[in-house]
């Protein structure tokens, strides 16, 4: 069984920097192909994803937010970190960490790869105030 | 990025109805395209994957359907249990969510 679990500060004040982490068992993420990743939802609002990070150390982030994030792995205790910087009020939100599942279908004579986002943790309420 | 507009934002249904919810992507993105379900107070379950596969586990009323640009999620006779909001995300690119469709009574 797959899951994931967020933890971190659930009140944080502006400027300061949020560091969130994402615990996670039943599987690993130095096997080929794994990705875990992060996404937020400000109360009320749609879904927006921050940043992704690979077996093999690749990084992607969200190009809004992409200077204020870090994402970082440690997998020998299955955690994926993610920092942001200069925490405002509308960074409020429920942060999810996510694993990033991915097929391979061959289309024609070519391979393409497919991915979505499965298991979900439980999510983690962060408010930004002084 | 690519953007994704849901419509109706909401949808107000019976149970037995058939709803359907549709996402347009801002350029074509084949068929990479997920779509989610969202409970209150809960993290998003993925439905649909590559714009028509059922995930495992979830109903057969669930279907996807669309290429290109136009998608789709049809529930085919609504279940007490499918009130909720539903989001599509793109995967052909960075990834992008929809803003949600809202499914009440």
């Amino acid at each position: 069984q797959i899951t994931l679990e967020e933890s971190g500060p659930t009140l944080v004040k502006p400027t300061q920097t949020l560091t969130l982490t994402c615990t996670f068992s039943g599987f690993s993420l130095s096997t080929s192909g794994v990705a875990v990743g992060w996404i937020r939802q400000p109360p009320g609002q749609a879904l927006e994803w921050l940043a992704l990070i690979y077996w093999n150390d690749d990084m992607y982030y969200n190009a809004s937010l992409k200077s204020r994030l870090t994402i970082t792995k440690d997998t020998s205790e299955n955690q994926v970190v993610l920092t942001m910087t200069n925490m405002d009020p509308v960074d409020t939100a429920t942060y999810y960490c996510v694993r990033r599942r991915s097929i391979v279908v061959v289309v024609g004579s070519k391979p393409r790869e497919y991915n979505w986002f499965d298991p979900w943790g439980q999510g983690t309420l962060v408010t930004v105030s002084s | 990025d690519i953007q994704m507009t849901q419509s109706p934002s909401s949808l107000s249904a019976s149970v037995g109805d058939r709803v359907t919810v549709t996402c347009r992507a801002s350029q074509s993105i084949s068929n990479y395209l997920n779509w989610y379900q969202q409970k209150p107070g809960k993290a998003p379950k993925v439905l649909i994957y590559i714009a028509t596969r059922l995930e495992s586990g979830v109903p057969p009323r669930f279907s996807g359907s669309g290429s290109g640009t136009d998608f789709s999620l049809t529930i085919s006779s609504l279940q007490p249990e499918d009130f909720a909001t539903y989001y599509c995300q793109q995967s052909y690119s960075t990834p992008t969510f929809g803003q949600g469709t809202r499914l009440e009574i």
